[in-house]
């Protein structure tokens, strides 16, 4: 039973270039979370999708970033021309349904690196 | 606004001492408060969690308590060992609010020393 799967675990772009981080969430998992940590920082919530719906995308900035979760295949971060500030470890969660006393379970991550 | 702090950004206690890691909160909204330990290189793991009506919940070596009138809560652990070294986020959960999303402090790393 495969947990939350990221991928890359690191992406290196320059900057002005795209990037998609992709998550699978754990099987039977339908709500999607990500969050970033910058360095020194703690995890900030950025986006919350179910299936083909964006629930709250209340700390995801409002230019560059989008997110989706698509009826079949991974969820999807992109950050369109990225750069320096945008390099941090993303992290994607799931949880069955709307999370409970257990919280959520995240993946290990991708570091992303704008040069 | 940050509203949930983890004041000490490290801690280091010695082994089979006893660890006890701080959180304060603003909201007095939040549902439930929730413990994360998290290693280098790797994503956060679920440690712990108390309701919001609980003053105390325990499991094994790890205990948190919920002051509510101080809007304060701690982790306990006793006792300490090397392997509990990590990063230790507190979180908050409000029902009420954004769908439930969690509300991370900025973390507190704990070294234990052998």
């Amino acid at each position: 039973n495969a947990g939350v799967m990221q991928n890359p675990r690191h992406l290196v772009r320059r900057r002005g270039q795209e990037a998609r981080l992709r998550c699978s969430p754990m099987k039977g998992h339908s709500h999607v979370y990500w969050y970033r940590q910058l360095p020194e920082e703690g995890l900030k919530f950025m986006v919350y999708l179910q299936k083909e719906n964006i629930i709250d995308e209340s700390g995801m900035p409002k230019e560059r970033f989008s997110a989706e979760f698509p009826k079949e295949g991974p969820s999807i971060l992109r950050i369109q021309q990225v750069v320096r500030g945008d390099s941090a470890a993303y992290f994607c969660a799931s949880s069955p349904q709307v999370a409970d006393s257990y919280g959520y379970t995240f993946g290990s991550g991708t570091r992303l690196t704008v040069v | 606004d940050q509203q949930v702090k983890q004041n000490s950004p490290s801690l280091s206690v010695q082994e089979g001492r006893i660890s006890i890691l701080n959180c304060d909160y603003t909201n007095s909204m939040f549902d439930y408060f929730l413990w994360y330990k998290k290693y280098p290189a790797e994503g956060p793991t679920f440690l712990i969690s108390i309701s919001s009506i609980k003053d105390k919940n325990e499991d094994g070596r790890f205990t948190v308590f919920l002051n509510k009138s101080a809007k304060h809560l701690s982790l306990h652990i006793v006792p300490s060992q090397p392997g509990d070294s990590a990063v230790y986020f507190c979180a908050a959960l409000n029902y009420g609010g954004s769908q439930g999303n969690l509300i991370f402090g900025k973390g507190t790393k704990l070294s234990v020393k052998p």
